[in-house]
C-alpha cells in the first residue's frame, strides 16, 4: 500500500522569495515520485520525477525536489517564485500497483507581487 | 514532443444525449488513461488501456464506455450522463503497456463536461 501526504492545502509566497512544498510519501514498494503542476482550467504538466537514481532531482522552471528516504519525504523547492508559478501542485507516488498513481490532495500556491 | 491532444475542450450536454471524448498521442505509447477530476480534487482514475486492451475499469458506470481504436486514439463515448458527472476528464498516456511502475504518465489538457 502506498500514501502521500502534502502537508500544506495552501501556500502563500510574495514575488522572488522561495517557495517550498512539502510532500511525504508511504510505500511498501521502491517508490517513483513526481511532481506535477496544474495551472487553472489546464492539464497536469510534469514538473521532475525520482525514481532511484540522483536523490537531488532537477526539474522544468527552476523547481527541484529532494528525495530523502529516512524522512520519507520528497519536498519541491523553487529559490524565487515568480507570478506565474501560481498553481495547484500534486505530489504524485507509483509503484507496485499497475499503473495506478496515488495522488496528494494537492498544495495550491498563491504568489503576490 | 510529450504531448497529449484533447478534443473538444469544453461540452455541454444533457442527460439524454449521446457524446465522445477524443484523446491522441504521437509519442508510442503503450498504456493510455481516462481520469475524472472535480473541482480542487486529485485526478480520478477511471480506465486504463494497455496495448489497446481495456486493463483497468475502476468500477466506473456504464454510461462511461472507453474505446481504444488504436495505439494512438482513446475514445470515451458518453450517454445518460448525471449532473453529478460535470468534471474536467483527463486523458494521460505512458510509454510501457506491461505495467511498468516507474513510467511516466503525460497528460492532456482535458475536456471541461458540464451535464445539465
Amino acid at each position: 500500500a502506498q500514501s502521500v501526504t502534502q502537508l500544506d492545502s495552501h501556500v502563500s509566497v510574495s514575488e522572488g522569495t522561495p517557495v517550498l512544498l512539502r510532500c511525504n510519501y508511504s510505500s511498501s514498494y521502491s517508490p517513483s515520485l513526481f511532481w506535477y503542476v496544474q495551472h487553472p482550467n489546464k492539464g497536469l504538466q510534469l514538473l521532475l520525477k525520482y525514481t532511484s537514481a540522483a536523490t537531488l532531482v532537477k526539474g522544468i522552471n527552476g523547481f527541484e525536489a529532494e528525495f530523502k528516504k529516512s524522512e520519507t519525504s520528497f519536498h519541491l523547492t523553487k529559490p524565487s517564485a515568480h507570478m506565474s508559478d501560481a498553481a495547484e501542485y500534486f505530489c504524485v507516488v507509483s509503484g507496485g500497483s499497475n499503473y495506478k498513481l496515488t495522488f496528494g490532495k494537492g498544495t495550491l500556491l498563491t504568489v503576490n507581487p | 514532443d510529450t504531448e497529449v491532444t484533447q478534443t473538444p475542450k469544453h461540452l455541454v450536454m444533457g442527460m439524454t444525449n449521446k457524446k465522445s471524448l477524443k484523446c491522441e498521442q504521437h509519442m508510442g505509447h503503450r498504456a493510455m488513461y481516462w481520469y475524472k477530476q472535480k473541482a480542487k480534487k486529485p485526478p480520478e482514475l477511471m480506465f486504463v488501456y494497455s496495448y489497446e486492451k481495456l486493463s483497468i475499469n475502476e468500477s466506473v458506470p456504464s454510461r462511461f464506455s472507453p474505446e481504444c481504436p488504436n495505439s494512438s486514439l482513446l475514445n470515451l463515448h458518453l450517454h445518460a450522463l448525471q449532473p453529478e458527472d460535470s468534471a474536467l476528464y483527463l486523458c494521460a498516456s505512458s510509454q510501457e503497456g506491461a505495467g511498468g511502475t516507474t513510467d511516466t504518465q503525460y497528460f492532456g489538457p482535458g475536456t471541461r463536461l458540464t451535464v445539465l
